[in-house]
């Protein structure tokens, strides 16, 4: 079974400038959460999508934002760019409640 | 405000020795605990996870210490490898109250030396 993909890989964007981030999960799986990876802050939960709803939200500005497909594919938006936003952020997915599969993330770069 | 505190920061252990990380939590509503290794440029992959309702899961070299009274709970790697040299994460969630939302302790940098 193919794990958890996402796209792109790396990003380099400026600041004020917006970016969308997908994430394919595991086939099967409805759950899909978001996290920023960074130095300072360690590993903090953006949200989690199941069925296409947003199910939890973690302490993030409204400049992030997300959205999951009926296939359960889902994306991640963040508009006017902020240095502080350079991070690795991850995709995990998951059958319901249960164990979580990480991807390989998407490392962006704010400049 | 942390909810997962994990310790050590960084731990070197000699190869065939035992890396015990510690982590201790203040929500008693959580209800899943489970550990990750991360490698550089990689994304967190799970190695074991444990409920409330048992005190050790064993898997492997790799047991999950779980004492429910102290809200404490450890990972000890057994036979440490060099292959083993990576971060582990320590997290925990409240499956019961809805939702996958992972809380995580800051990490520990392992490095086994031959």
């Amino acid at each position: 079974k193919a794990g958890v993909t996402q796209t792109p890989r790396y990003l380099i964007k400026t600041r004020g400038q917006q970016v969308t981030l997908s994430c394919s999960p595991i086939s099967g799986h409805r759950s899909v959460s978001w996290y920023q990876q960074t130095p300072g802050q360690g590993l903090q939960f953006l949200f989690e999508y199941f069925s296409e709803t947003q199910r939890n939200k973690g302490n993030f500005p409204g400049r992030f934002s997300g959205r999951q497909f009926s296939n359960s594919r889902s994306e991640m938006n963040v508009s006017t760019l902020e240095l502080g936003d350079s991070a690795l952020y991850l995709c995990a997915s998951s059958l319901a409640r249960n164990e979580q599969f990480f991807g390989p993330g998407t490392r962006l770069t704010v400049l | 405000q942390q909810q997962v505190k994990q310790s050590p920061q960084s731990l070197i252990v000699q190869k065939g020795g035992i890396s015990i990380i510690n982590c201790a939590y203040e929500n008693t509503a959580f209800d899943y605990f489970p550990w990750y290794q991360q490698f550089p440029g990689k994304g967190p992959a799970l190695l074991i996870a444990i409920r409330p309702d048992v005190s050790e899961k064993k898997e492997g070299r790799f047991t999950i210490s779980f004492n429910k009274s102290a809200k404490q709970f450890s990972l000890h790697i057994m036979d440490s490898q060099p292959g083993d040299s990576a971060t582990y994460f320590c997290a925990a969630s409240n499956l019961g109250g809805g939702g996958n939302k992972l809380t995580f302790g800051t990490g520990t940098q392992l490095k086994v030396e031959l």
